[in-house]
Parts: C-alpha cells; sequence; structure tokens
C-alpha cells in the first residue's frame, strides 16, 4: 500500500491561471511535507517545506497542509510555461529516521 | 557554495558486472542519504547515514547493495553482480536539518 498518493496528471492550466496540486498520506505519525519540481531529466529541486497546520506562501507557491484530513497541497500563481514539470509531494513520517516517502509525482502542463 | 555532486553522471554497465556511484554531499551537511528513482516514479529510499554510520538501511532491496561514508562527507553506493533490473537513476541527497537536497544523479544502465 502507498503511503502517499497523488494524481499523475497531466494537469493542464492556460498560462497566467492557478494551479492547485493536491496529495494525500497514510494514517500515520507525520511530522514534515516537502514539495519539489522535477524537470524532464533533471533531480528533484526542493520548492516548498511544511510542518505545521495551515497555510505558508512563498512566491507565487502556497503549501496548505491539513493533518487532520491528511492532505497536502501546493498552489501555484500566476503559472508560467517555465512552471511545467513533474511535481513531487514528500512526507518524512515520525520514527521514519528522517527518510523520505515520495508519490508518483503530478505532471503539470501550463500552456501560453 | 557547491551543491551535492554526484559521479559519474551516467554508468553503463553489463549484466554481473560490479559498480560505484559516488556522492559528495553539501559542506557541513551531517546527514547523506540514497535514493533510487525509476521512470515515472518518486525516488525510491535506500539508506541514510548520519555522520559515518548508516542509521537507516532499510530501503537496500538485497545484499547486492551496499554503502559507505568512511570519513562522513563523501558515500559510495556499491552494487555488486548488478542486474538489469537495477537500471535506475540514482540519487544522493545531503541536509542538515529537515530539508534534503538532492544532487544530479547517476543514470545506470545495466545491460
Amino acid at each position: 500500500q502507498k503511503e502517499v498518493e497523488q494524481n499523475s496528471g497531466p494537469l493542464s492550466v492556460p498560462e497566467g491561471a492557478i494551479a492547485s496540486l493536491n496529495c494525500t498520506y497514510s494514517d500515520r505519525v507525520s511530522q514534515s511535507f516537502f514539495w519539489y519540481r522535477q524537470y524532464s531529466g533533471k533531480s528533484p529541486e526542493l520548492i516548498m517545506s511544511i510542518y505545521s497546520n495551515g497555510d505558508k506562501e512563498d512566491g507565487r507557491f502556497t503549501a496548505q497542509l491539513n493533518k487532520a484530513s491528511q492532505y497536502v497541497s501546493l498552489l501555484i500563481r500566476d503559472s508560467q510555461p517555465s512552471d511545467s514539470a513533474t511535481y513531487l509531494c514528500a512526507v518524512q513520517f515520525s520514527g521514519g529516521y528522517n527518510k523520505l516517502i515520495f508519490g508518483a509525482g503530478t505532471r503539470l502542463a501550463v500552456h501560453p | 557554495g557547491a551543491g551535492v555532486s554526484q559521479t559519474p553522471s551516467n554508468k553503463v554497465t553489463e549484466k554481473g558486472k560490479y559498480v560505484e556511484l559516488r556522492c559528495d554531499p553539501i559542506s557541513g551537511h551531517t546527514a547523506l542519504y540514497w535514493y533510487r528513482q525509476s521512470l515515472g516514479q518518486g525516488p525510491e529510499f535506500l539508506i541514510y547515514f548520519q555522520g559515518t554510520g548508516a542509521a537507516d538501511d532499510s530501503g537496500l532491496p538485497n545484499d547486492r547493495f551496499f554503502a559507505v561514508r568512511p570519513e562522513g562527507s563523501v558515500s559510495t553506493l556499491k552494487i555488486q553482480r548488478t542486474e538489469r533490473g537495477d537500471s535506475a537513476v540514482y540519487l544522493c541527497a545531503s541536509s542538515f536539518q529537515g530539508e534534503q537536497f538532492f544532487g544530479p544523479g547517476t543514470r545506470l544502465t545495466v545491460l
């Protein structure tokens, strides 16, 4: 049973729109949550981390965490074609010795 | 400062051969992780070092896989008797507190 779930996509949005990416995780005591962006042929790049319930904003990115509902989301405002990539959700569970459990990623396509 | 570096960037080998993959973490990062990523999947955890010791090796798939970090900095992932199923991108990440930063990866192809 997978512990972190994401829709594979592709999620297609027009340039300038808000892209909403979602991630759910299994019922375990969870600790930290991360969003990585991965361009084709490249390695994951950390874009957001969130540790407590609520919203965290960084530029055009907003991460939202709801531990009671076991989901974390990433909003990208004013989407640009350069945002087209795969977005990976990663969860660090308590007692997991700091390892990250990744979802399979959601492919985002921003079209002009 | 410099990020995580990994060598080689690409490695092609034949089934049954031995390979070594190297990771040089960000200076000062005490934690080092190895993951591997297959096409269309997220990275899958292999092993975690805190300093010189392997704190968690639960992700190593079998005893053909082994990793070391003798001086608490550079790490080497070693794969014996490679199999075609070992083909993947092997990623290394390092962290100081919490956030993990990935290197460019080594693409391993076993023919």
